[in-house]
């Protein structure tokens, strides 16, 4: 167990809709990312967050959006559904510092 | 730009036998290296990292990787397979010396070990 929670595991949806996932970083860290894995583009990295504020961006589309609360949680939004957003949807936290991500288990979305 | 390559989407080794996966990357600075490990319908775990400190390091489950800037390569390597290894392989690399970490993945390795 890395300390890390994502909710929920798995979410199934149609087109067009929107969902929202949510991370729970370790407790202490500061820093949360997301990544997105599928059979076509392995894993990727989406967005940063540190501390409340987005520090990074990756391939993440503009379909997407995420935000950290004063908590350290994090949210995943993804909006107008597509069959190819189907995926492995994680999040990692890391502390201070430091290079070391801790993974999450994962949100598997399917998209129908 | 930061890239991997992992080199075979898939070995097969059998029970007992060497372990040897490969791993080269592209980074314009001092690189951070990773190995993380996905077990079926799970998340990933971190198996070791380098982080400049000792070019061979070692992670845990006998695993270990050497860091060959020359090759700029960070193979990983165990002495003796176990069943329990079979699983997905993933070498990662970041940027050192910034405030952003974020991993660049290779596309992973399958390991399968046959008894």
């Amino acid at each position: 167990d890395s300390g890390v929670t994502q909710t929920p595991k798995h979410l199934i949806t149609a087109t067009g809709q929107r969902v929202t996932l949510r991370c729970s970083p370790r407790s202490g860290d500061l820093s949360v990312y997301w990544y997105q894995q599928s059979l076509d583009q392995g894993l990727q990295f989406l967005i940063q967050y540190y501390n409340g504020e987005e520090r990074a961006k990756g391939n993440i589309l503009e379909r997407f959006s995420a935000q950290q609360f004063p908590d350290l949680h994090s949210e995943l939004n993804l909006s107008s559904l597509e069959l190819g957003d189907s995926a492995l949807y994680f999040c990692a936290s890391s502390g201070q510092g430091t290079d070391t991500q801790y993974f999450g288990p994962g949100t598997r979305l399917t998209v129908l | 730009a930061q890239s991997v390559t992992q080199l075979g989407s898939h070995v097969s080794v059998s029970e007992g036998a060497l372990v040897l996966l490969r791993c080269n990357y592209s980074s314009s600075v001092p690189p951070y290296l990773f190995w993380y490990v996905q077990y079926p319908n799970q998340g990933l775990q971190l198996l070791l990292k380098y982080t400049s400190a000792a070019t061979l390091v070692k992670g845990i489950n006998g695993f270990e990787a050497e860091f060959k800037k020359s090759e700029t390569s960070f193979h990983l390597t165990k002495p003796s397979a176990h069943m329990s290894d079979a699983a997905e392989y993933f070498c990662a690399v970041s940027e050192s010396g910034g405030s952003n970490y974020k991993l660049t993945f290779g596309k992973g390795t399958l390991l399968t070990v046959n008894p």
